[in-house]
């Protein structure tokens, strides 16, 4: 276990199809974060777990997007109906109960909607 | 509203040259920040947090409550320093991280 991974790298897709995301934490780690990165910005905060229940929700998080973790290990993140504007990076980050805390990031999954 | 901000999109500099990239935060309570690099293909990684108190790579940070600052230091800039650079806090453990828009800094040989 070399650190957090996600699935795909890279997607490309045409507006109003549905897409999936994968992240799989750090073993142990309980804690998950989904974040989204646009051109020039830094990453925003989407949605956070502790083990399998869904603790915090961002506003930018709209009814199309939904993220689960079933058993508390890795997460999906799906977004429906895709719109160009939900083209970014979206980045996957876990952490364990610790006094740090620290976060630890995902290689990000680029979406592209055409 | 917790906001951070970084006022320099990008910042060149010579090597050996000092280098400070500026950070500032609104937040009304005690937050605790951060600064992440991001490497050439690299994820991101924390470069160092405030209550650390301590030096990574050469770079410090000291936490101004007054003026509301973070600002990241380096008295001796190196070309393998060329990177993304996000101020972040959050205002506890186990929350989310309030990240600014980055600072690139290069570094000219």
């Amino acid at each position: 276990d070399t650190g957090v991974s996600q699935d795909p790298r890279h997607k490309i897709t045409k507006r109003g199809q549905n897409v999936t995301f994968r992240c799989d934490p750090i073993s142990e780690h309980n804690r998950l974060y989904w974040y989204r990165q646009t051109l020039g910005q830094g990453p925003e905060f989407l949605t956070y777990f502790q083990n399998e229940a869904q603790l915090e929700k961002s506003r930018l998080l709209s009814d199309r997007f939904s993220a689960e973790r079933p058993k508390g290990s890795f997460s999906t993140l799906e977004i429906q109906r895709t719109e160009q504007g939900d083209s970014a990076m979206y980045l996957c980050a876990s952490s364990s109960e610790s006094l740090t805390d620290t976060q630890y990031f995902g290689p990000g999954t680029r979406l592209t909607v055409l | 509203a917790q906001r951070v901000t970084q006022p320099e999109k990008l910042l060149s500099v010579f090597k050996g040259a000092p280098v400070e990239l500026k950070c500032n935060y609104s937040y009304s309570g005690s937050p605790e920040l951060f600064w992440y690099v991001q490497y050439s293909r690299q994820r991101l990684q924390l470069l160092l947090r405030h209550i650390s108190r301590e030096s990574i790579k050469g770079f410090t940070a000291d936490l101004n409550k007054g003026e509301t600052s973070f600002h990241l230091k380096k008295p001796f800039a190196q070309e393998e320093d060329s990177a993304m650079y996000y101020c972040a806090l959050r205002y506890s453990s186990a929350s989310k991280i309030i990240f600014g828009s980055g600072t690139r800094l290069s570094i000219r040989p």
